[in-house]
Parts: C-alpha cells; sequence; structure tokens
C-alpha cells in the first residue's frame, strides 16, 4: 500500500524553528518528485514547497521563500521541511504529497497520494 | 485570495446533478492540466479527477470533469449524503513553477 506519514507538528513560538519529516513507503520514492502543501484552521489548500528526484530542483511559494527549505532523503525513503522564522500565518496541517505527471503531456500533474498532515501551531 | 475562483458553497437535493465552476487564466488552467480533490471532514485531500476529465481508478463514475479555455467544472450526479465535503481544484502554475489552488467549495447534500 503507498503511504506517506508526517511527523514533526507541535507548538512553536513565533520566530521559532521546526522541522517536519515524512516517511514513504509502498513504492520508489526515489522515482517521484515530492511536495508539501499546507492548510491552515479552516483555510484552503496552499502549495508549499516541492523537490525533484534528485533534489537538483527546489521550489518554494513565495510566502516561505528563504524561510522554509525542502530536502530529501532517498536511502531513507523520506521528505523534511525545515521551517524557520516561523510566524502565526504559518499555522496550518501540513501535508506531504507524491506528485503524479502524464507521461507525454506537459504541464499535466496531480498530487496522489496526501499523507494524513501534521499540525504546525505558532503561537506565544 | 485564490488564484483559481470557486464559488464558496453550492447546495443541492440527493439524486440531483450539481456542478462546481473553477476560473482560472492562461498560465495555470489555460495551459496545463486541471485536477480535482475532495476532502471529507478531517481527511486529507484525495484526487477526483486529474488531466481535466479523467477519473482515477476507484473514483465513482458519478463525477466527471471538463475544460474549456480558462475555466473548468466538476460535475457530481446522482448526489448522495457522503459526496458533503469539500471540493478543490488546482493546476499547475507556469509562472510558479509550481500548482495553484481553488479556494475550495463546500458541497451540502439537502
Amino acid at each position: 500500500e503507498v503511504q506517506l506519514v508526517e511527523s514533526g507538528g507541535g507548538l512553536v513560538k513565533p520566530g521559532g524553528s521546526v522541522r517536519l519529516s515524512c516517511a514513504a513507503s509502498g513504492f520508489t520514492f526515489s522515482d517521484f518528485n515530492m511536495n508539501w502543501v499546507r492548510q491552515a484552521p479552516g483555510k484552503g489548500l496552499e502549495w508549499v514547497s516541492s523537490i525533484s528526484t534528485t533534489s537538483s530542483h527546489k521550489y518554494y511559494a513565495h510566502s516561505v521563500k528563504g524561510r522554509f527549505t525542502i530536502s530529501r532523503d532517498n536511502a531513507k525513503s523520506s521528505l523534511y521541511l525545515q521551517m524557520n522564522s516561523l510566524r502565526a500565518d504559518d499555522t496550518a496541517v501540513y501535508y506531504c504529497a507524491r506528485r503524479r505527471q502524464h507521461q507525454l503531456v506537459r504541464g499535466v500533474y496531480w498530487f496522489d497520494p496526501w499523507g494524513q498532515g501534521t499540525l504546525v501551531t505558532v503561537s506565544s | 485570495q485564490s488564484v483559481l475562483t470557486q464559488p464558496p458553497s453550492v447546495s443541492e437535493a440527493p439524486r440531483q446533478r450539481v456542478t462546481i465552476s473553477c476560473s482560472g487564466s492562461s498560465s495555470n488552467i489555460g495551459n496545463n492540466g486541471v485536477t480535482w480533490y475532495q476532502q471529507l471532514p478531517g481527511k486529507a485531500p484525495k484526487v477526483l479527477i486529474y488531466y481535466d476529465d479523467l477519473l482515477p481508478s476507484g473514483v465513482s463514475d458519478r463525477f466527471s470533469g471538463s475544460k474549456s479555455g480558462t475555466s473548468a467544472s466538476l460535475a457530481i450526479s446522482g448526489l448522495q449524503s457522503e459526496d458533503e465535503a469539500d471540493y478543490y481544484c488546482a493546476a499547475w502554475d507556469d509562472s510558479l513553477n509550481g500548482p495553484v489552488f481553488g479556494g475550495g467549495t463546500k458541497l451540502t447534500v439537502l
């Protein structure tokens, strides 16, 4: 069974740091681009960051660029998100998601599956 | 403010059909595939439709998707109470190098 399990969330003070982890199983992790998506309480989905299979390409949403760092360890089938300089508006459930893509058509991507999410609360 | 525009809510009676719209621009929907996600209360999102109108295995054929220009739609026929959920459209955005999402539409089955 393809599965993603996030961990590392919790209560963090403004300006603090936290590192999220996502453990993958049931598929060849190193074959897939991986992503983080977040959802603030009662709000919609916001893409946060993506990382290519060999970590050669990393992309970030404008709202987190310079504060968050995505990384992966293919030997451990794990994805990470280092979150620094946290603000109250970073409070959200953070999901990791595997990116699928059409083999022949560019620009056709979707996330499947998603993990169950881990809640990060930034508050004093 | 989400990049893709969806109605905040829709409602319809059981066994009826409902559509949810999603409007974007040439840098996202107009140039790339649209995905629809269903998020049941307290759960992670799950893909319903990908590449505009394709259903993953295991998804009911009561769900269908379409796209025209910079807009897309999700249709759900034969509404059931278990369809009550939030629905999100998404598309890759060429300027962002990542996906953009709609704000989500809450479906209520009356």
